[in-house]
């Protein structure tokens, strides 16, 4: 089974920082590799999706990077409604999408 | 506007069943991969099962033998058979449509949620 480690586990940034989020797969996955954001009581929003492509509607300033085992996920500038809990995910196995852990990211 | 809705969730003794439904509306289940994600309290995304257009169904090594998907085409909804209930099923369950990116990775993501429903496994 293919497992999928984010670091760190959360995050304290303030707006307008760069923020990096990493995601490391324990075995090739080519560029299978989806980012989701998740706020408080609600369900999972699509962000990037096969590493480094930005889902419509999405703002720019989230981008995706990496190919075979490690990936980040990249906010340029932070703003306000970005303070969430990010997940990568792994497409790479089609019997078994699995999720990274998370990463808390909180308002320093 | 595509929409997806789950019911079903509740609490249940250990030991249990419990179907869940996913009620779609701007997409056709039958035509399109869709799965079902689960978050425990407090704790991350999880993985459950997913079912594809041609049939085939897969599921995570904790609900192997549990837990079955399946589709009503003519509702157009997708259920979640829940057997055996432990604890450790309480969650928000959610199902999501997978969409492929295309040529040339062809790489499965979820781009539709529903708002998810809750199972309590509790005595």
């Amino acid at each position: 089974d293919i497992q999928m480690t984010q670091s760190p586990s959360s995050l304290s940034a303030s707006v307008g920082d760069r923020v990096t989020i990493t995601c490391r797969a324990s075995q090739t996955i080519s560029s299978y590799l989806n980012w989701y954001q998740q706020k408080p009581g609600k369900a999972p929003k699509l962000l990037i999706y096969a590493a480094s492509s930005l889902q419509s509607g999405v703002p720019s300033r989230f981008s995706g990077s990496g190919s075979g085992t490690d990936f980040t996920l990249t906010i340029s500038s932070l703003q306000p409604e970005d303070f969430a809990t990010y997940y990568c995910q792994q497409s790479y196995s089609t019997a078994m999408y699995t999720f990274g852990q998370g990463t808390k990211l909180e308002i320093k | 506007e595509v929409q997806l809705v789950e019911t079903g969730g509740g609490l249940i003794q250990p030991g249990g069943s419990l179907r869940l439904s996913c009620a779609a509306s701007g997409l056709t289940v039958s035509s399109n991969y869709m799965s079902w994600v689960r978050q425990a309290p407090g704790k991350g995304l999880e993985w459950v099962s997913v079912i594809y257009s041609g049939g085939n169904t897969y599921y995570a090594d904790s609900v192997k033998g549990r837990f079955t998907i399946s589709r009503d085409n003519s509702k157009n909804t997708l259920y979640l058979q829940m057997n055996s209930l432990r604890a450790e099923d309480t969650a928000v369950y959610y199902c999501a449509r997978l969409l492929s990116s295309g040529s040339p990775y062809y790489c499965y993501y979820m781009d539709v949620w529903g708002k998810g429903t809750t199972v309590t496994v509790s005595s």
